[in-house]
């Protein structure tokens, strides 16, 4: 089985710059999250999409990032424009769709921003 | 979601039993304790979960105290391979789709 994919791995930008991550969910799985992990903290949940609906944005810096996931796929990230406290792994994680068994969620293998 | 606490880091004997506390002295009773784990570079990997009773799975074991404020992770032969961050989360329900709230986890090292 196929697992979360994500790209690009790595990417540097100087600040003000725009950015953006694309994640595509392992197959089936309605659930998509998008997490940020600065270094030496665990991951923050940014958003979570169900399908294509967005379940939960609270923490996500709406003036800055925007999310979306058409057609209850692949998802893209974008940050615009960005600064320094925003360098951080970007991870996405999928999960199924909730009350069908366990929720577990799967996480991708992050991409790295680095803001200078 | 309640809070847990959890040593920052813990050493092991490649082959030895690697255990793995953490305190959730506010759990309700309808919140889970989930684990997870993360190795460097990696995304964050599940391991097990439980209500209220003990639970073993191919990776480790789960053990929760009776009060359920506190439980125990336990890798029972450890290799350098198991070297990472551990995750203790206490989230609601266990298929409701809620949020994970990782704290800061306890850096296992695995010496050979």
């Amino acid at each position: 089985e196929a697992g979360v994919a994500q790209s690009p791995r790595y990417k540097i930008i100087e600040k003000r710059q725009s950015v953006a991550f694309w994640c595509n969910p392992i197959s089936g799985h309605a659930t998509l999250y998008w997490y940020q992990q600065i270094l030496g903290q665990g991951p923050k949940l940014l958003i979570q999409f169900q399908n294509n609906g967005v379940v939960d944005d609270s923490q996500l810096p709406k003036d800055r990032f925007s999310a979306e996931r058409l057609k209850g796929v692949d998802s893209t990230l974008k940050i615009q424009p960005a600064k320094l406290e925003d360098s951080a792994v970007y991870l996405c994680a999928s999960s199924l769709t909730p009350g069908l068994g366990t929720d577990t969620q799967y996480f991708g293998p992050g991409t790295r921003l680095t803001v200078l | 979601d309640a809070k847990t606490t959890q040593p920052p880091s813990m050493d092991c004997a490649e082959g030895r039993a690697a255990n793995l506390p953490c305190n959730h002295s506010t759990i309700s009773g309808n919140e889970y304790v989930y684990w997870y784990r993360q190795i460097h570079s990696q995304g964050p990997q599940y391991i097990i979960h439980g209500l209220k009773n003990n639970e073993t799975n191919e990776m480790a074991s789960l053990i929760i105290t009776e009060d359920r404020k506190s439980s125990t992770l336990i890798l029972p032969h450890a290799t350098l391979r198991d070297t990472a961050v551990y995750y203790c989360i206490v989230r609601v329900g266990e298929t409701s789709g809620s949020r994970l709230t990782f704290g800061e986890g306890t850096q296992l090292t695995v010496n050979p």
